[in-house]
């Protein structure tokens, strides 16, 4: 168990749906990272918070938000879900150090339909 | 940008025989290196890390991996492979000094064969 607590685990929805991802990070951890994994993309970067601040963007639609609340917990928003959005999302979590490790949850299954 | 290249889709390999899982990467400094592994239906696990130092790591399960400067590789090895090693690999980079992105490659499915 890493510490990095996802829900939902799986969420089927429809298209034109909008979906909240939840993550909670590891005690102690500041950093918080999402990812999502699809077949025919691998495992893409998001976006990272740190401390309730964006730190860096990755490939992440116009689509997609997130944020990392004051109690360091973060959630990312899904809208206007397309077909080609079911993947596997992750959170990861690290602490604010050189060379820090970062620790994946289990990963939500998103299903769009 | 950094990048990280796994050349290899799949790697297919004897148990007991010993086992690499290649890694190449792109930074404009220094690295952070990781090597992460997903069994079926879980996240990724931490395996092992290089921040600075000793070339040669060593990290759970048996595993080892090897910094090579001049070749910007990143090679994932153990001596002698399990079934239960079979599993997708993903080696990662950060930069140092730059942003906090860690960039994973694209994987390699490790097949144990019994």
């Amino acid at each position: 168990d890493s510490g990095v607590t996802q829900t939902p685990k799986h969420l089927i929805t429809a298209t034109g749906q909008r979906v909240t991802l939840r993550c909670s990070p590891r005690s102690g951890d500041l950093s918080v990272y999402w990812y999502q994994q699809s077949l025919d993309q691998g495992l893409q970067f998001l976006i990272q918070y740190y401390n309730g601040e964006e730190r860096a963007k990755g490939n992440i639609l116009e689509r997609f938000s997130a944020q990392q609340f004051p109690d360091l917990h973060s959630e990312l928003n899904l809208s206007s879900l397309e077909l080609g959005d079911s993947a596997l999302y992750f959170c990861a979590s690290s602490t604010r150090t050189a060379g820090n490790t970062i620790y994946f949850g289990e990963g939500s299954w998103l299903t769009v339909v | 940008a950094q990048s990280v290249a796994q050349p290899e889709d799949q790697v297919n390999v004897a148990e007991g025989n010993p086992l690499t899982v290649k890694c190449t990467y792109s930074v404009s400094g220094n690295p952070y290196l990781f090597w992460y592994v997903q069994y079926p239906n879980r996240g990724l696990q931490f395996l092992l890390k290089y921040i600075t130092g000793d070339n040669l790591v060593k990290g759970s399960y048996g595993f080892e991996a090897e910094f090579n400067k001049s070749q910007t590789s990143f090679h994932l090895k153990k001596p002698s492979a399990l079934v239960s090693d079979s599993a997708l690999y993903f080696c990662a980079v950060r930069d140092k000094g730059r942003d906090d992105k860690i960039i994973f490659g694209k994987g390699t499915r490790l097949h144990i064969l019994p």
